[in-house]
């Protein structure tokens, strides 16, 4: 069975803080994706990975970056956690294409206090 | 502008009564849709994908979605509404100036509540 694995599904972090959160995926997908989800805001594209060291900002990169060393494993980090980055955050994977569809983690539920 | 609508927020079924959750799209040239099912404090599954061809689609737990080239529209159905269906479903269409699935647009969803 494909899978998509997000290291934490809850986190309580303090602002300021560092936040790191880790998705690996066993498919050999290209392609890595870092989307946060917040109601009435649906889901919104933080930053994405098409091969390994490579990364493109989406469309809320602000106050996020991201790391790819290896193929399997797409990070996302928060510098310096902000209380307006609480939010759900949901990793996925695709092998390249249009027509590929996204495999999903369970999703990194992080509250910044 | 590219972009998918979801024009419902919440749709309300009994169960056993079949169902419809719409979707409608603005893409330049050929769209590729696909619909995707959250279930609470979960990720998104994939249900199904329109490519090309037949323009009803068969997908995973019964679903299946017509597409409308004329209305622009692709549609998410069932026959016959279980409890467990009741989930957030979101409708999609990656953005047709970039060669890989980089750029998804999403709709906003509609949580769909079955009632028994």
């Amino acid at each position: 069975d494909v899978k998509v694995t997000q290291s934490s599904r809850y986190l309580v972090k303090r602002t300021g803080e560092k936040v790191f959160l880790e998705c690996v995926q066993d498919m050999d997908h290209e392609n890595m994706f870092w989307y946060r989800q917040d109601p009435g805001l649906g889901l919104r594209l933080i930053y994405f990975s098409y091969d390994v060291k490579m990364k493109e900002k989406g469309d809320i990169p602000e106050g996020y970056s991201v790391s790819r060393e290896k193929k399997e494993r797409f990070s996302l980090i928060l510098e310096s956690a902000s209380t307006n980055q609480t939010s759900m955050y949901l990793c996925a994977s695709s092998s390249g294409g249009r027509t590929g569809e996204l495999f999903f983690g369970e999703g990194s539920r992080l509250t910044v206090l | 502008a590219q972009s998918v609508a979801q024009p419902e927020d919440q749709v309300n079924v009994a169960e056993g009564n079949p169902l419809t959750v719409k979707c409608t799209y603005s893409v330049s040239g050929n769209p590729y849709l696909f619909w995707y099912v959250q279930y609470p404090n979960r990720g998104l599954q994939f249900l199904l994908k329109y490519i090309t061809g037949d323009n009803l689609v068969k997908g995973s737990y019964g679903f299946e979605a017509e597409f409308n080239k004329s209305q622009t529209s692709f549609h998410l159905k069932k026959p016959s509404a279980l409890v467990s269906d009741s989930a957030l479903y979101f409708c999609a269409v990656p953005h047709p100036g970039y060669s890989s699935a980089s750029k998804i647009i999403f709709g906003s969803g509609t949580r769909l509540s079955i009632r028994p």
